[in-house]
């Protein structure tokens, strides 16, 4: 199994709180991942690491901000929780070789809820 | 564009039927890797099993087989004698040459093996 543990497993905090959510991995993995999964609507990317302090969008980026400040972390911040980012949060990780990523694993996930 | 369809939404089989889960992708890569992934109830999400572009060869892992058909753009899964312990939503998944960094995932098959 991948290294990659994400803490804390489950979170409730109410409206308007910040909250982080680490990710961390012990397999020196360039890319790191954000995803959020709800009922309906699969993964979804919210923002995506390709090195130490190069993060990117993904596709459901607002309200959440992350910061890769060294290899094996990866942390993913909503600024003011809002009760529509109640979700299962995953983390995930993945290397490339010639330009195309390899397989992704991902962590155990987080439950968040807010109330 | 890149693009991972999985029209069926959710299927139910008896046990020890076989049952097949389409995936269907779009890409103008070349150079791609095509991945399965099973999330469980418990909700961790599993690394099947990944295919690269190059290798049309079906792949059989004891009860699963996987066939991968570059003329219809088609990665298809298929559980032999399906198992209660195979219900789960299953993802198909692509990455490329030119998808940015990113994977992208069909919304997901929900599989319900009936005792």
């Amino acid at each position: 199994d991948a290294g990659i543990t994400q803490s804390p497993r489950h979170k409730v905090t109410e409206t308007g709180t910040p909250v982080t959510l680490r990710c961390h991995q012990t397999e020196n993995h360039r890319y790191m991942y954000w995803y959020r999964q709800d009922p309906g609507h699969g993964l979804r990317l919210i923002h995506y690491s390709y090195g130490v302090k190069d993060t990117d969008k993904g596709e459901v980026s607002d309200g959440y901000s992350v910061s890769r400040s060294k290899t094996e972390d990866f942390l993913l911040t909503l600024e003011s929780a809002t009760s529509s980012q109640t979700s299962v949060y995953f983390c995930a990780i993945s290397e490339s070789r010639s330009l195309v990523l390899e397989t992704q694993y991902f962590g155990p996930g987080t439950r968040l809820l807010v109330l | 564009a890149q693009k991972v369809t999985q029209a069926q939404t959710e299927i139910s089989v008896v046990e020890k039927e076989d049952v097949t889960l389409d995936c269907v992708y779009e890409t103008r890569d070349t150079t791609y890797y095509l991945f399965w992934y099973k999330q469980p109830p418990s909700g961790e999400l599993v690394f099947l099993i990944r295919r690269n572009s190059f290798d049309e060869q079906n792949e059989i892992s004891g009860r699963y087989s996987w066939n991968f058909q570059k003329s219809t753009s088609s990665f298809n899964f298929t559980i032999t004698a399906s198992q209660v312990v195979d219900s789960a939503v299953y993802f198909c998944a692509l990455s490329g040459t030119n998808t940015g960094n990113q994977f992208y995932f069909g919304t997901g098959t929900s599989l319900t093996v009936i005792p």
